[in-house]
């Protein structure tokens, strides 16, 4: 069975800090996903890396998925209470086509 | 153009009941999945749909079934509720299946146990 581990699971910061969220795995994915979901709402694309190595930037968001295509993270700068929200990486299987989803971090940005 | 649209919002049923889940996806999308959400478990896929074909199954017990119609509208159906299925039901439509292509997920329908 895949599994996407993402830490840490919960994460309570200062306006203006920042902070880093991390998505693991033992398997190789043929791409991954940051989602949003804030409460109430479905969860929300960020960005697909496809590529290892890739990295991307949304604004203050900065995405890394790693050389071996198993594991990715998010980088916040510069936080702010807007970016609270519940953060889900997700990735697709190579082998089911499966998408597999971390258990997600609970942001929340205190001004 | 409209976003996926999930219907009942919220739901409350007992213990055996069954209850129906519909979701409506963006127009012209034909890829329709459904997933659960609960706290403990995370997001979890349960099917996959596309041109009324089940392309694709997680692992739930055959309790859970859907189906997708010919105007990509789906439905998804849990027999024999039991209180561990209380959870929020998501589903999302893409153009394509199993592909790269965007998910848009819907607002999700809310489904209570007792």
């Amino acid at each position: 069975t895949q599994l996407l581990e993402q830490s840490p699971q919960f994460l309570s910061i200062q306006e203006g800090e920042n902070l880093t969220v991390y998505c693991n795995s033992s398997s190789v994915f043929s791409s991954l996903q940051w989602y949003r979901q804030e409460p109430g709402e479905g969860p929300v694309l960020l960005v697909t890396v496809v590529t290892g190595g890739e990295v991307k930037k949304l604004k203050r968001l900065t995405f890394q998925f790693g050389d071996a295509r198993k594991d990715s993270s998010l980088h916040i700068t510069a936080a702010q209470p807007g970016d609270t929200g519940l953060y889900l990486c997700a990735g697709r299987s190579s082998n089911t086509g499966k998408l597999i989803f971390g258990q997600g971090t609970t942001l929340q940005v205190k001004p | 153009k409209a976003g996926v649209t999930q219907t009942p919002r919220y739901l409350i049923k007992t213990r055996g009941q069954q209850v129906t889940l519909s979701c409506s996806p963006i127009s012209g999308h034909r890829s329709v999945s459904w997933y659960q959400q609960t706290p403990g478990q995370g997001l979890q896929f349960l099917f996959e749909y596309f041109s009324e074909t089940q392309r694709n199954k997680g692992n739930f017990p055959g309790r859970f079934s859907g189906r997708q119609f010919s105007n990509s509208r789906s439905e998804m159906n849990v027999s024999t509720l039991e209180l561990g299925d209380s959870a929020l039901y998501l589903c999302a439509s893409s153009s394509s299946a199993g592909g790269t292509d965007t998910q848009y997920f819907g607002p999700g329908t809310r489904l209570t146990v007792l």
